[in-house]
């Protein structure tokens, strides 16, 4: 079954320093993997999303990820955080190009952006 | 476009009662999924519904059920509530087969 992994449950970063939020996933078929974030007392928003294309994407806000199939990772990354970026991160895979939009959720990366 | 809707917000039942959430999808979602989120078990998908079908169904007790109407609003039940069943439960919308979907602001049950 699939699986998805972060290794890292809390990320402490200080403001303006780059961080990186790591996820794997188990499987070797196609995927589609997106990032989601939740802020205290809310849903997930998406942050972004891989379907197809260039293994590069990138967010509004400055987040990107990078789909690299052969390590079968999606990483998170933004060059500089805010205050305001502070909020648990989710990876999620879903596998069932067209038949279900089920995600499979990582377990959740805290980034705790300090001043 | 309206986001999803979920009501009600917040909710507080006894063990043994049961309990209706609600969903709006986003306007044009036919798809409608159910997660339940809590400290210990993380985010785990309960159900999916499509054009008022069930497609999918995750490793939930069969007191947990759902349906959708043919508006694609959406509602789950729990019968039987254990204290267990604390948690939040969130809706998430989508217009196609991607994954990628749209989540409602969710509902936080607690079970006293």
């Amino acid at each position: 079954a699939q699986s998805v992994t972060q290794l890292d449950s809390q990320v402490p970063v200080f403001e303006e320093a780059p961080v990186e939020l790591r996820c794997n996933y188990s499987s070797s078929v196609s995927v589609y993997l997106f990032w989601y974030v939740q802020y205290p007392n809310q849903g997930l928003q998406l942050l972004l999303k891989y379907l197809s294309g260039s293994t590069l994407v990138e967010s509004i806000n400055g987040f990107e990820a990078e789909f690299n199939k052969s390590q079968t990772s999606f990483h998170l990354r933004k060059p500089s955080v805010h205050i305001s970026d502070t909020a648990e991160y989710f990876c999620a895979v879903s596998e069932g190009r067209g038949a279900t939009n089920k995600l499979i959720f990582g377990t959740g990366t805290l980034l705790a952006v300090q001043p | 476009k309206a986001g999803v809707t979920q009501t009600p917000r917040y909710l507080i039942k006894t063990r043994g009662q049961q309990v209706t959430l609600s969903c709006s999808p986003i306007s044009g979602h036919r798809s409608v999924s159910w997660y339940q989120q809590t400290p210990g078990q993380g985010l785990q998908f309960l159900f999916e519904y499509f054009s008022e079908t069930q497609r999918n169904k995750g490793n939930f007790p069969g007191r947990f059920s759902g349906r959708q109407f043919s508006n694609s609003r959406s509602e789950m039940n729990v019968s039987t509530l254990e204290l267990g069943d604390s948690a939040l439960y969130l809706c998430a919308s989508s217009l196609g087969g991607s994954g990628e979907q749209y989540f409602g602001p969710g509902t936080r049950l607690t079970v006293t």
